[in-house]
């Protein structure tokens, strides 16, 4: 079974400050996608950001970046210039190919002014 | 604008009632759909998994008979609790993946906020 752990349950980051946020999982596949999604208060699931386990290169959408670190099996969130709407839950998930998706524990992000 | 419509926000009901929840995917034929439940604070939790036209698979420890789980067309699923108690009150979410963009990304509807008095 795969586990995804996100040992950071709160953290805070001043207004234009950078703060990355973790992620560890465990599997033993090879085929796999990793994603970040945002849940702000009004709770709609709101996709950041996907990586694609069979590509090297880091996935970056704008302000969001990842750390993708295979072998280490780890997929760290990278937030610059934190604005204010930043605050949220962040999950971190892991899919297997065409399969559902497993969600870790939440880190609850709030950006102070 | 939203691709997964999910019917009603918030819903509440007396004990012994049922509840029904609808999920549809809005411009594109959602091949599985997904429903999690998430208690405050914590971590959205995989009920079951449900596939057009077949029977919904469920996650161990959910009960089946309990959450009846529908998938009859390509845009549309729906998540009936039965005779609903107090311990159901929680936010149950749908998510919908097929045809649209990427076929692994999942999208996700708004959430039922679901109380049982």
């Amino acid at each position: 079974a795969q586990t995804v752990t996100q040992s950071q349950p709160e953290m805070s980051v001043q207004e234009a400050e950078t703060v990355t946020l973790s992620c560890t999982y465990d599997t033993s596949e090879s085929n796999y996608y990793l994603f970040w999604y945002k849940q702000p208060p009004s709770r709609q699931m709101i996709l950041v950001i996907r990586q694609e386990a069979y590509k090297q290169q880091n996935a970056t959408e704008n302000r969001f970046s990842v750390n993708f670190q295979k072998a280490a099996k780890s997929f760290s969130l990278k937030i610059s210039d934190s604005q204010l709407g930043d605050t949220a839950m962040y999950f971190c998930a892991f899919m297997k190919q065409y399969h559902d998706m497993r969600f870790g524990a939440g880190t609850r992000l709030t950006v102070k002014p | 604008g939203a691709v997964v419509s999910q019917h009603p926000s918030w819903v509440i009901c007396k004990s012994g009632t049922s509840v029904k929840i609808e999920c549809r995917s809005l411009d594109f034929q959602a091949t599985t759909m997904f429903w999690y439940r998430q208690f405050p604070k914590q971590s959205l939790m995989l009920m079951a998994t449900s596939n057009e036209g077949s029977k919904a698979t469920y996650e161990q420890g959910v009960e089946k008979d309990k959450f009846l789980i529908n998938h009859a067309s390509l845009t549309l699923s729906t998540l009936t609790v039965t005779s609903a108690h107090p311990e159901d009150s929680s936010f149950y979410i749908c998510s919908a993946r097929g045809s649209r963009g990427n076929g692994d990304i999942q999208y996700f509807g708004a959430g039922t906020r679901l109380s049982v008095l």
